[in-house]
């Protein structure tokens, strides 16, 4: 089985601008989250998505926000964005046996 | 709310010693609880996963974790480090309902020593 893909793998964008990431799951996980993983916070939970609805959200601003398509393919799109916003942005799939998977992360520099 | 405490986040040891990681949990219900790796600009690779099977489970690369309910641990041990075990760990528990929301420690920084 293919694992969890991220694209793209490293971002440059400049203050003011948005992004957007994608994340393919492993096929036949209904679950997609994402997390944010910066050296002072450590991993932080932004939001889960399960069969196109979101079903949980973290702490974060309304600048970031989501969305997972009918194959479970997943965005998040962060707007306006910040130097705080730099960071290592992880997506994980989860299956009936409640495993996660993570891919290899996109890593966003903002300047 | 549950919760993952990571006690050391920097531990040392020498090549061919033993590796323990030390994680304790907080959790209204049976948790489910993992260890992941993670090596410098990639993403987290599950190590093992705790789900109320067998309380000490087996994982990859030689690692295994304890399940203690006594004393809500679920430490990582390995018996002999390797120099590619050097990477920052992270031990995980999904939070209460119906989610795959996982709540992360602090991570630990294994180093080996030669």
């Amino acid at each position: 089985k293919a694992g969890v893909t991220q694209t793209p793998r490293y971002l440059i964008k400049t203050r003011g601008q948005q992004v957007t990431l994608s994340c393919s799951p492993i096929s036949g996980h209904r679950s997609v989250s994402w997390y944010q993983q910066t050296p002072g916070q450590g991993l932080q939970f932004l939001f889960e998505y399960f069969s196109e609805t979101q079903r949980n959200k973290g702490n974060f601003p309304g600048r970031f926000s989501g969305r997972q398509f009918s194959n479970s393919r997943s965005e998040m799109n962060v707007s306006t964005l910040e130097l705080g916003d730099s960071a290592l942005y992880l997506c994980a799939s989860s299956g009936e046996d409640r495993g996660a998977f993570f891919g290899q992360g996109t890593r966003l520099t903002v300047v | 709310a549950q919760s993952v405490t990571q006690l050391g986040s920097h531990v040392s040891v020498s090549e061919g010693a033993l590796v323990l990681l030390r994680c304790n949990y907080s959790s209204s219900v049976p948790p489910y609880l993992f260890w992941y790796v993670q090596y410098p600009n990639q993403g987290l690779q599950l190590l093992l996963k705790y789900t109320s099977a067998a309380t000490l489970v087996k994982g990859i690369n030689g690692f295994e974790a304890e399940f203690k309910k006594s004393e809500t641990s679920f430490h990582l041990t390995k018996p002999s480090a390797h120099m590619s075990d050097a990477a920052e760990y992270f031990c995980a528990v999904i939070d209460s309902g119906n989610t795959g929301k996982l709540i992360f420690g602090q991570g630990t920084t294994l180093q080996v020593k030669p």
